[in-house]
């Protein structure tokens, strides 16, 4: 079975604080994603990775980076935490051949104070 | 911005019914599209993709698609207790790979 593992189940940092949201998968998957999930507005990329050091924005990227050192791993970086990122944060994995079937990992729940 | 539409819900059927999903999308280049089932505190996972015009049966699912239309619905049959989860539909977009945009999904309630 593929495995997608976020670090952290559940965060509360406070305005401004650097955060740090990690995601690892076990299935030599090539592309990754970011996504956030909002009530009433579903999952919006916030950026994605085709290949290790490779990046693209996706449709909400600002106030967002990340990091892709190991093909493995997949990190999403909040600079300066804002009241506006809480949300929930979902990483995922695609299985090969560009199939669209995304393995995500249990999500993320970040709360901004 | 690429838009997929769907209705919020909650829709109610009774077990045994059909339930059936709607979802429009405004991207005429999309050309691959996906239902996912989301249970309540639990993420997406893949239930059905289909590519071509017409009908994909898989099951109690049937995925069906009009791209005159830009219409994709998902029909499930016999419904049960355990179909109760929010669907989402997704549209890809983007020159490589499968940049999905999803829907903000339609709650199913399925009642025994």
């Amino acid at each position: 079975d593929v495995k997608v593992t976020q670090s952290s189940r559940y965060l509360v940092k406070r305005t401004g604080e650097k955060v740090f949201l990690e995601c690892v998968q076990d299935m030599d998957h090539e592309n990754m994603f970011w996504y956030r999930q909002d009530p009433g507005l579903g999952l919006r990329l916030i950026y994605f990775s085709y290949d290790v050091k490779m990046k693209e924005k996706g449709d909400i990227p600002e106030g967002y980076s990340v990091s892709r050192e190991k093909k493995e791993r997949f990190s999403l970086i909040l600079e300066s935490a804002s009241t506006n990122q809480t949300s929930m944060y979902l990483c995922a994995s695609e299985g090969a051949a560009n199939t669209g079937e995304l393995f995500f990992g249990e999500g993320s729940r970040l709360t901004v104070l | 911005q690429k838009e997929v539409e769907q209705n919020s819900g909650p829709l109610s059927v009774p077990e045994g019914a059909i339930a059936s999903l709607n979802c429009t999308y405004s991207d005429r280049g999309s050309q691959s599209f996906f239902w996912y089932r989301q249970y309540s505190g639990k993420s997406p996972e893949l239930i059905m993709f289909i590519y071509s015009n017409g009908d994909k049966e898989d099951g109690r699912f049937t995925a069906q698609l009009n791209k005159a239309s830009q219409y994709v619905s998902l029909l499930i049959r016999d419904s049960q207790p355990s179909d109760s989860a929010t669907y989402l539909c997704a549209v890809n977009e983007g020159e490589y790979g499968n940049k999905l945009v999803f829907g903000a999904g339609t709650i199913l309630r399925v009642k025994s």
